[in-house]
């Protein structure tokens, strides 16, 4: 079956500096990925998706994912972070697998952005 | 604004109540899921229903019935619910479930508690 792992349920970053929130995936058939933001008390807002063009995608909020076939991963990265990034965010995968068509999320990470 | 709009906001009622959740797209999507939504769980997949029909039910406990007379409105019907039933419930709605690679458009969910 897909699935979906995000490593660390917490990350903790300055402003200004290296965002990297990490997600590996599993599915029989050659996934498409998806990055969403959460803000609280919000519901999700798509941040980017892999769809098998380039494998380096950029999304909104300077927000880039590069996907690693090799390593079954699609991290998310930003060069800067900013006060306003603190959100959780969620990594989704779709995959026609056992006939389950939905996205099926991973658990979320959490990110703090300290002044 | 998202294009899915989920009424009520909030909702606080007791186990032996009957309420509903209400979410209307204007997308023009033909797809639309309810997500359950907990702290310190992934996000869950509820329903899926293509085209007015249900394709999915993700092994849903019968105190939560789902409605969908359109492709533009959904309703999840509650009634004789637990406490652990309270969550956020996020709708989303997608262009077709068959097509993998569009996200879902969420709105922005129910809070709901259960007394």
């Amino acid at each position: 079956a897909q699935s979906v792992t995000q490593l660390g349920s917490h990350v903790s970053v300055s402003e200004g500096a290296l965002v990297l929130l990490r997600c590996n995936y599993s599915s029989s058939v050659p996934p498409y990925l998806f990055w969403y933001v959460q803000y609280p008390n919000q519901g999700l807002q798509l941040l980017l998706k892999y769809t098998s063009a380039a494998t380096l995608v950029k999304g909104i909020n300077g927000f880039e994912a590069e996907f690693k076939k090799s390593e079954t991963s699609f991290h998310l990265t930003k060069p800067s972070a900013h006060m306003s990034d603190a959100a959780e965010y969620f990594c989704a995968v779709s995959g026609v697998d056992t006939g389950r068509r939905a996205l099926t999320f991973g658990s979320g990470t959490r990110l703090q952005v300290q002044p | 604004e998202t294009g899915v709009t989920q009424t009520p906001r909030h909702l606080v009622m007791g186990m032996t109540n009957k309420k509903s959740l209400k979410c209307e797209q204007h997308l023009g999507h033909n797809a639309m899921y309810w997500y359950k939504q907990s702290a310190k769980k992934p996000l869950e997949l509820m329903f899926v229903y293509n085209f007015k029909e249900q394709t999915e039910n993700n092994s849903v406990p019968s105190r939560f019935s789902p409605e969908c007379p359109n492709s533009s409105h959904l309703f999840l019907h509650l009634h004789t619910l637990q406490p652990e039933d309270s969550a956020l419930y996020l709708c989303a709605s997608s262009q077709r479930d068959l097509d993998r690679k569009y996200g879902y458009t969420f709105g922005s969910g129910t809070r709901l508690t259960v007394v």
